[in-house]
């Protein structure tokens, strides 16, 4: 039982380069949520996902875009990615009735230079 | 505006009692969480509180009050392991989690 697993661990990216971040979980979850995590602040939401096929915004979603198309999957995108995207990415799984009561991936440490 | 505040830092001694508080100010309450973090790995949940009161967990409890939007999580008996970040977090009007930047445990043998 992996639990939440995140590809890549890490990856280094020039201004305006793309990538995808994967997140699966082999737990039947129906929601999942993009986080980073930066020095001296708390975990902020980028995207969230209450179920297959349907996707919302967090606190922070500009310059990133999500997919859901598996129950299992739940994908990042940065199309264009900035300096300012430099962060720790953690993916988090829960499920509809413990909602809050998350599993988190180890992370991606991602460095767009 | 939405804000958890939590201390940056703390240090404390093998074998003794810590205290971590959390103050909270969310549009709307649905619970309380903590959430512990070793250094470059996932956090992990720890407690939660909906209702007024202490929770226990073993070594670890954690209390709310919240007409005072008040939290604390307590460690007893400290082991080396417990060398951690705290992360305090609000379920606000919509389920979603408000993070505190998170509070650094450091345990001195």
């Amino acid at each position: 039982n992996a639990g939440v697993t995140q590809t890549p661990k890490f990856r280094v990216l020039k201004t305006g380069q793309s990538m995808t971040l994967l997140c699966a979980q082999d737990m039947n979850h129906e929601y999942m949520y993009w986080y980073r995590q930066d020095p001296g602040m708390g975990l902020r939401l980028i995207h969230y996902s209450v179920g297959e096929g349907t996707t919302a915004k967090g606190e922070v979603p500009d310059g990133y875009n999500v997919s859901r198309l598996k129950k299992q999957n739940f994908l990042l995108g940065l199309e264009s990615a900035a300096p300012s995207q430099t962060s720790v990415y953690f993916c988090a799984s829960g499920t509809e009735s413990g909602a809050n009561v998350l599993t988190f991936g180890a992370g991606s440490r991602l460095t767009v230079l | 505006g939405q804000n958890i505040d939590q201390p940056t830092e703390m240090t404390a001694t093998e074998g003794a009692i810590v205290q971590i508080n959390c103050t909270y100010q969310t549009s709307g309450f649905n619970g309380l969480f903590w959430y512990q973090q070793h250094a470059g790995e996932a956090p992990t949940f720890l407690s939660y509180n909906v209702l007024d009161g202490l929770e226990e967990k073993g070594r670890f409890s954690s209390f709310l009050s919240r007409s005072k939007g008040y939290s604390y999580l307590l460690l007893k008996e400290l082991q080396m392991k417990d060398s951690a970040s705290y992360l305090c977090a609000s379920s606000d009007s919509n389920y979603q989690l408000i993070w505190g930047a998170g509070t650094k445990l450091i345990i001195k043998p």
